[in-house]
């Protein structure tokens, strides 16, 4: 069975600093990535998702994820960090094709930013 | 872009009686919705599968006799906790997908069961 695993629970970063949240993956076929933010209390906002093609994938807020098949990862990364980025960051995958294509999210990474 | 409404935001009930939580496509037919759980500082686990016009698929351990899913039209899923207690207090949230690979979320309901 498919999953993802976000190794780590809780990252602080300075504002304007760099960020790369980790995520892997287990999947036996060509997986479908999600990066989703959620602020406190609210639901789910899309960042950015792989289907195929170019490895590097751009979303908003200036955030983009690179798929490394050979290591099974699909890591989030931002080169400039602003207060506003602190929220709960999930990476999923879908099984488009099985499952009823239904979305499996990790654990949740904890992002706080520091003046 | 595509809008799950989900109402309502927050509810608190007492013990013993059911509530019922409705999600709705504002702009698509959604022929797939999803109904997932959240418990505070952990990731969302998905309880049950809803095609319209057809019976939920509930994931392993989750009674479907307690969360009963509603799919009834394109655009309208229910979940009704039925006879709530403490323990299912929790946030709930439903996502919709018209197609492969876009998924849209509702804001999530806050259920607190006294």
């Amino acid at each position: 069975a498919q999953s993802v695993t976000q190794p780590d629970i809780h990252i602080t970063v300075s504002e304007g600093a760099s960020l790369e949240l980790r995520c892997n993956y287990s999947y036996g076929a060509t997986p479908y990535l999600f990066w989703y933010v959620q602020s406190p209390g609210q639901g789910l906002q899309l960042l950015l998702k792989y289907f195929s093609g170019d490895t590097l994938v751009q979303g908003i807020k200036g955030f983009e994820a690179e798929f490394k098949r050979s290591q099974s990862s699909f890591n989030l990364r931002k080169p400039s960090v602003h207060w506003s980025d602190a929220a709960e960051y999930f990476c999923a995958v879908a099984d488009l094709y099985n499952q009823g294509g239904k979305l499996i999210f990790g654990q949740g990474t904890e992002l706080s930013v520091k003046p | 872009g595509a809008v799950v409404s989900q109402h309502p935001s927050r509810v608190i009930c007492k013990s013993g009686t059911s509530v019922k939580i409705e999600c709705r496509s504002l702009d698509f037919q959604a022929t797939t919705m999803f109904w997932y759980r959240q418990f505070p500082k952990q990731s969302l686990m998905l309880m049950a599968t809803s095609n319209e016009g057809s019976k939920a698929t509930y994931e392993q351990g989750v009674e479907k006799d307690k969360f009963l899913i509603n799919h009834a039209s394109l655009t309208l899923s229910t979940l009704t906790v039925t006879s709530a207690h403490p323990e299912d207090s929790s946030f709930y949230i439903c996502s919709a997908t018209s197609g492969p690979g876009g998924y849209t979320f509702g804001s999530g309901t806050r259920l607190t069961v006294v």
